[in-house]
């Protein structure tokens, strides 16, 4: 199985500051089609997981722009531009191209 | 409006049984591939069993293998996970969750908790 492992595990910032987090696969998530299936989650507390970034750096509906998605291959990052009171919960990568899709450990944000 | 409503889950003993549902409405539910993820207590998400649209193709997780049945309803927009030989390392929340392709998962439902405990 594919191993997504993401640091940091917690993550204390200050609002309005910027937040970075950090994932990296065991193996490429590069698809013959061109396409990185990589994706972002956030699990606010107490609800259930939304998807935030999909394909390494496309934001799905509704997400604000202070959330951007990088990277390539086997090295990924999501950051925050400005951290506000509703970012705080667990952020997951996780990876789609290979079966059984896996997640990181999960990153959990607190606010400062 | 997309919405997926789990429901299904509650206490079994171990070596019991139980059938999960998860309800879709606002989309063309039989036209989307279907997924199962769980979250055990204050652990992190892990993948358990997809279905394509039609419901001819299904897979696993290892730790589900043989276990778990995964099928649809698209008649009545309709996902189901069937659970037998429950054990105690199963207690999770599980989210139905549409996949839009290469597990994009999104929505997630609700969640429904299932606890097997003796």
């Amino acid at each position: 199985d594919v191993v997504m492992t993401q640091t940091p595990l917690s993550l204390s910032v200050t609002p309005g500051q910027p937040a970075s987090i950090s994932c990296k696969s065991s193996q490429s998530l590069l698809n013959s089609d061109g396409k990185t299936y990589l994706y972002w989650y956030l699990q606010k507390p107490g609800q259930s997981p939304q998807l935030l970034i999909y394909e390494v750096s496309s934001r799905s509906s509704g997400v604000p722009d202070r959330f951007s998605g990088s990277g390539s291959g086997t090295d990924f990052t999501l950051k925050i531009s400005r951290v506000e009171a509703e970012d705080v919960g667990v952020y997951y990568c996780m990876q789609g191209i290979h079966l059984p899709s896996t997640f990181g450990q999960g990153t959990r944000l607190e606010l400062k | 409006e997309v919405q997926l409503v789990e429901s299904g889950g509650g206490l079994v003993q171990p070596g019991g049984s139980l059938r999960l549902s998860c309800a879709a409405s606002g989309f063309s539910f039989s036209d989307y591939w279907m997924d199962w993820v769980r979250q055990a207590p204050g652990k992190g998400l892990v993948w358990v069993s997809l279905i394509n649209p039609d419901g001819s193709d299904t897979n696993y997780a290892d730790s589900v293998k043989g276990r778990f049945t995964i099928s649809r309803d698209n008649a009545k927009n309709t996902l189901y996970l069937q659970m037998s030989s429950l054990r105690v390392e199963d207690t999770a929340i599980y989210y139905c969750v549409r996949n839009r392709g290469w597990s994009r998962f999104d929505p997630w439902g609700q969640g429904t908790p299932v606890t097997v405990s003796p």
